[in-house]
């Protein structure tokens, strides 16, 4: 157990509708990174907020947005999803954002039908 | 940009026996961290090994060690002494030190390689 806890564990969502996907950092740990897992592939770097401000961000389009709040648990929000967004969604929280290690939940496995 | 690299779908190997996964990785920097990550059904990305490239000595953890090759740009995992716990998929993944790029903190992951461990 890592303590970062995302929720909820898998849901199902229809094309064009949005969801919020959540996340509880580790006690303590002020960043926290959002990756996209497609089916049999390697996590791909969605972005990272650092104490409530989005740090980096990868290649994904304005529709995926997030929120970081004061007690740095986290939000992943897509807009108009489309079917390509199923996937697991990992999030992982580090002590400050320059630490080495990244700790990861168990991820959201969101299906879009 | 960096990438990473996993040539290896799958590897297979028997219990007690040693097998090696590798990975390689393209980059223009020249200080970085390297990580193995193993992914069991649970879904967990779970850490299993790090390395630090300005460190020339390969990292160990238990039965868990790396050959880094900085000049090759090539960084394998080896297992001893396999076990059933180990079957997962294991992720190769580079991170940047440089701090104060969009990219800072972020964690590029290889394609992974699914290891199964035979009784």
């Amino acid at each position: 157990e890592t303590g970062v806890t995302q929720s909820p564990t898998h849901l199902i969502k229809t094309r064009g509708q949005q969801v919020t996907l959540r996340c509880s950092s580790q006690s303590g740990h002020n960043t926290v990174s959002w990756y996209q897992q497609a089916l049999g592939q390697g996590p791909q770097f969605i972005f990272q907020y650092y104490r409530e401000e989005e740090n980096g961000r990868g290649n994904f389009p304005p529709r995926f947005s997030g929120l970081q709040f004061p007690n740095y648990s986290s939000e992943l929000n897509v807009n108009a999803l489309e079917l390509d967004d199923s996937a697991l969604y990992l999030c992982a929280s580090s002590l400050e954002v320059g630490t080495t290690e990244a700790f990861f939940g168990q991820g959201t496995r969101l299906t879009v039908v | 940009a960096q990438t990473v690299t996993q040539s290896q779908p799958e590897m297979s190997v028997q219990e007690a026996e040693t097998v090696t996964l590798s990975c390689t990785y393209d980059t223009s920097e020249s200080d970085y961290y390297l990580f193995w990550y193993k992914q069991p059904p649970s879904r967990q990305m779970i850490l299993v090994i790090r390395q630090e490239a300005y460190k020339q000595q390969n990292a160990t953890e238990n039965r868990f060690s790396v050959n880094f090759q900085k000049a090759a740009k090539s960084f394998s995992l080896k297992i001893s002494d396999s076990q059933l716990g180990d079957a997962a998929m294991y992720f190769c993944a580079y991170r940047s030190t440089l701090a104060g790029g969009t990219s800072y903190g972020k964690l590029t992951f290889g394609q992974g390689t699914i290891l199964t461990v035979h009784p």
